[in-house]
């Protein structure tokens, strides 16, 4: 089945620098990889997602990139705020469900 | 439109008791999925749902947890006879149709404490 590797598991920025969290998938069946952020307390939400016939997607400070021929999968978050500050997990779809990655926790800092 | 909701957000059992989670998807949704959440810790998988039937129900830790679903809306997380290591939030999410759409929507998760 489906293996979905994610790093780093923690990631410490300052106020306006760049983030990226990196996710790996073993299926090269799998066709839609979403990211999902949640805040401490809260539920998982759906950030911005991308399908395997696109190689990028952006919405406005966040990006995703897909390589699909490595298998590895990328969210790109400039210009960070403090409101960033969450787990952010990637999940990649294997037999009609999602394999989530362990998540990484983002600290920004002002 | 209403969002998955879950009942109850917090329960304490103790030790040796039976447990009940409910989960009410979006309306429509015919997908259903089970998660849990340890503290500080990522997304474990559970059980799946196409309809009332469960596709996928691979992730059960052992056989005091069970599932069910009724008239492919509403959903039972059934942990009998719970033990320490079961808590954890429980969250629940939902999509349209597994096939054709694989965004989920979670719910706010009932955060179960065994004492």
């Amino acid at each position: 089945g489906e293996n979905v590797e994610q790093h780093p598991s923690t990631l410490s920025v300052q106020e306006g620098d760049s983030a990226v969290i990196k996710c790996t998938y073993s299926d090269s069946a799998s066709n839609y990889f979403p990211w999902y952020k949640q805040e401490l307390g809260k539920r998982p939400q759906l950030i911005i997602d991308i399908r395997s016939n696109v190689g990028e997607k952006k919405d406005q400070r966040i990006a995703v990139t897909l390589n699909k021929t490595a298998k590895h999968f990328s969210l790109h978050i400039t210009e960070t705020q403090p409101e960033d500050s969450a787990v952010y997990f990637c999940a990649a779809v294997g037999f009609q469900k999602l394999v989530f990655g362990t998540g990484t926790r983002l600290l920004v800092s002002p | 439109g209403a969002g998955v909701s879950q009942s109850p957000s917090n329960k304490v059992t103790e030790k040796g008791k039976d447990v009940e989670l409910r989960c009410d998807p979006i309306s429509g949704h015919t997908a259903l999925y089970w998660y849990r959440q340890s503290l500080g810790q990522g997304l474990e998988f559970l059980i799946y749902f196409q309809g009332n039937s469960a596709p996928d129900k691979s992730g059960l830790p052992s056989d005091r947890f069970s599932a069910e679903r009724t008239g492919g809306s509403v959903s039972t997380l059934t942990i009998q006879r719970t033990q320490q290591e079961d808590s954890a939030v429980y969250l629940c999410a939902s999509n349209k149709d597994s096939a054709q759409s694989y965004e989920q929507y979670f719910g706010p998760g009932t955060r179960l404490t065994v004492t």
